[in-house]
């Protein structure tokens, strides 16, 4: 069936230091969506991707959507200890479909 | 800004007991959803709903049914709880199809 893999599973950093995260899906994507969750938090809405080779930038983070639409990534430059959390990245299965598929998830935690 | 609120942050219930976990949302959205979240497995779609007494199977739905029978209040029910059933429960809504997910706090459910 339909993955959706997501490496490393965990990465420590020193504060200021660059961090990238990547998904994989095992088949096309419509679009896919990114999520943070803090520690002890839920799952908030990140950003979607929707377009080949789409890129978008909130500050700080970087999303990418790669041109054939099964893989994606996010950088995060500078890191600050705010940046502590898990990061999702979650893939419709098939398309016209509510149903998220989400990666395993990136944790990353900030050393100061 | 959304709210979907979970009734319990924790529970602890036995072997073997019926199980209830309420979610409600605020903005009228047709769309809700559990999910079970365990470490290094991400969020897996338990169920969801796209409208009143409207619901559909996700990826892992045995040993749980779900109820809508108002718009704004979707339950999870566990018929006879098991000790592999000791998770994360995360509800969430979604306005549309490819709209962001939006989470509750989650009720973190033991069962001994």
């Amino acid at each position: 069936g339909q993955q959706v893999m997501q490496i490393p599973q965990y990465q420590h950093v020193q504060e200021g230091e660059d961090f990238t995260t990547y998904c994989n899906s095992s088949t096309t994507l419509s679009n896919i969506q990114w999520y943070k969750q803090r520690p002890g938090g839920h799952p908030v809405f990140l950003i979607q991707l929707v377009k080949s080779g789409e890129v978008k930038k909130q500050k700080r983070l970087t999303f990418q959507f790669g041109e054939a639409k099964k893989n994606s990534s996010l950088h995060i430059t500078a890191t600050q200890t705010t940046d502590v959390g898990t990061y999702f990245c979650a893939g419709p299965r098939g398309s016209g479909t509510y149903k998220y598929i989400f990666g395993t998830g990136t944790r990353l935690k900030v050393l100061a | 800004d959304v709210k979907v609120t979970q009734s319990s942050r924790y529970l602890v219930k036995r072997t073997g007991e019926k199980v209830f976990l309420e979610c409600v949302q605020d903005m009228d959205h047709e769309n809700m959803f559990w999910y079970r979240q365990d470490p290094g497995l991400g969020l897996r779609l338990i169920y969801f709903s796209y409208d009143v007494k409207m619901k559909e199977k996700g990826d892992i739905p045995e040993g749980y049914s779900v109820s809508r029978e108002k718009k704004e209040r979707f339950s999870l029910i566990l018929e006879s709880a098991s000790t592999n059933q000791t998770s994360m429960y995360l509800c969430a809504s979604m306005r549309t199809n490819n709209s962001p997910l939006h989470f509750g706090n989650g009720t973190r459910l033991t069962v001994t």
